[in-house]
């Protein structure tokens, strides 16, 4: 099983602040085959990155995903008030498919 | 526009069963793959089952393999999960998600609001 470990486990910025999320694989991930999502409070989640560095429809372009093999990284530009959330990372090509346990992006 | 409608959780017993059921709309339903994921109450998500456009591949989370059985009838865009020999630690929002391609290789783009289940006697 391919093991994520996000990190920090909570990030805390202010609105217009550059945000950094890292999420680390225990084996290789081919690159294709891994996203990232976003959760707000009692919301379902909801696909921002696909094949680590491609926008899934309708997500701005302040979401970007980078890395490959085990190193793979979600920036946001600059903070909007409606990116306060949770984010998880995932590998979807190698069953069983494992996300990581969330960074929590929270208001300084 | 694309819909998933969640339904069947509720409070079951240790031991017993439940079925759950994702309704379809808005979309060719079976040129996709669909999942299951679930989140216990204030945890992260966990994925659960992954099914392919016509049903004939199934994966399945170590933790529910031989217990949970994935399934999909194309003609009514429905997406099911059945749930025997249910334990506390099943006790979670299921969600259901669509797959971006017709394999289960592929990213979850569009999901639904879940189901809660709650195992308790």
């Amino acid at each position: 099983e391919i093991v994520l470990t996000q990190s920090p486990g909570t990030l805390s910025l202010s609105p217009a602040e550059r945000a950094t999320l890292s999420c680390r694989a225990s084996q290789s991930v081919n690159s294709r085959y891994f996203a990232w999502y976003q959760q707000k409070a009692g919301q379902a989640p909801r696909l921002l990155i696909y094949g680590a560095s491609t926008r899934a429809t309708g997500i701005p372009d302040r979401f970007s995903g980078s890395g490959s093999g085990t190193d793979f990284t979600l920036t946001i530009s600059r903070l909007e008030p409606e990116d306060f959330a949770v984010y998880y990372c995932q590998q979807y090509g190698s069953s069983p498919y494992t996300f990581g346990q969330g960074t929590k992006l929270e208001i300084k | 526009e694309v819909q998933l409608l969640e339904s069947g959780g509720g409070l079951v017993q240790p031991g017993g069963s439940l079925r759950l059921s994702c309704a379809a709309s808005g979309f060719t339903f079976n040129i996709y793959g669909m999942t299951w994921v679930r989140q216990a109450p204030g945890k992260g998500l966990e994925w659960v089952s992954t099914t392919s456009g016509s049903g004939s591949s199934t994966v399945y989370a170590d933790s529910v393999k031989g217990r949970f059985t994935i399934s999909r009838d194309n003609s009514k865009k429905t997406l099911f999960l059945q749930m025997n020999s249910l334990r506390a630690e099943d006790t979670a929002l299921y969600y259901c998600a669509k797959l971006s391609g017709y394999y289960t290789e592929e990213a979850f783009d569009i999901w639904g609001q879940g189901t809660l289940v709650t195992v308790s006697s």
